[in-house]
């Protein structure tokens, strides 16, 4: 079945540090890959996507490039802020179909002043 | 106005006992799910409705019984409770089955002592 792999946290960085959260993928066909955040006491919201091989996401200083060749959308950032502080998750979805999203299991990112 | 907002917030509870969370949005979407999140922040699909029509319903105890009265609402039952249902429970929307950004709300975390 379809899944995805996270790194582990938590991440924990100094305020202006270089940020890379792995995520690789599993899946049947060809799917949309996502990365989501969750901020302290609130629900996920969607933070970038992207739909094909080579596209790139990107949103708010973060990025992230869809590798068929090595199943993989890594979450980077130059420079994080305190306010970067939240939990991250990867997550896919076949397209067109009316599958839900599969989840990675989020990875903790804890930014210090 | 919050998008989606479920109540509780929190919900404490003893084993056996049966208890209820409410969903709503406010955005006009016609799609709307049940997701939980276990305590290494894990998040599954468990059930989807579009327009008041069950869609997806995944390998969950049917002591888990959704309910949508009308396409604004998802109401999530549940009966005997067990410490195994400890987690947190997220609503979700979106503007059909097949669209791929979905709003959460803040979540519900239920503690079954």
């Amino acid at each position: 079945g379809d899944s995805v792999t996270q790194m582990e946290g938590p991440v924990t960085l100094s305020e202006e540090a270089f940020l890379t959260i792995n995520c690789t993928y599993t899946a049947t066909g060809y799917p949309s890959l996502f990365w989501y955040v969750q901020y302290p006491g609130e629900g996920l919201q969607l933070l970038l996507k992207a739909t094909k091989a080579d596209d790139k996401g990107s949103n708010k200083g973060f990025e992230a490039t869809y590798r068929k060749e090595t199943t993989s959308f890594h979450l980077e950032k130059g420079s994080v802020q305190v306010s970067d502080s939240a939990v991250y998750f990867c997550a896919l979805r076949l397209s067109g179909s009316a599958r839900q999203l599969t989840f990675g299991s989020g990875t903790q990112l804890t930014v210090l002043p | 106005d919050t998008a989606v907002s479920q109540t509780p917030k929190y919900l404490v509870t003893q084993m056996g006992n049966d208890k209820s969370i409410k969903c709503e949005q406010n955005l006009g979407h016609d799609t709307m799910y049940w997701y939980k999140q276990d305590s290494k922040k894990f998040l599954k699909i468990m059930f989807s409705y579009n327009n008041k029509e069950l869609i997806i319903n995944e390998t969950v105890p049917n002591r888990f019984s959704p309910k949508s009265p009308d396409k604004a609402h998802l109401n999530l039952h549940i009966n005997s409770l067990e410490l195994g249902d400890s987690a947190v429970y997220f609503c979700a929307s979106s503007p059909g089955p097949t669209n791929e950004k979905l709003f959460f709300g803040s979540g519900t975390q239920l503690s079954v002592l």
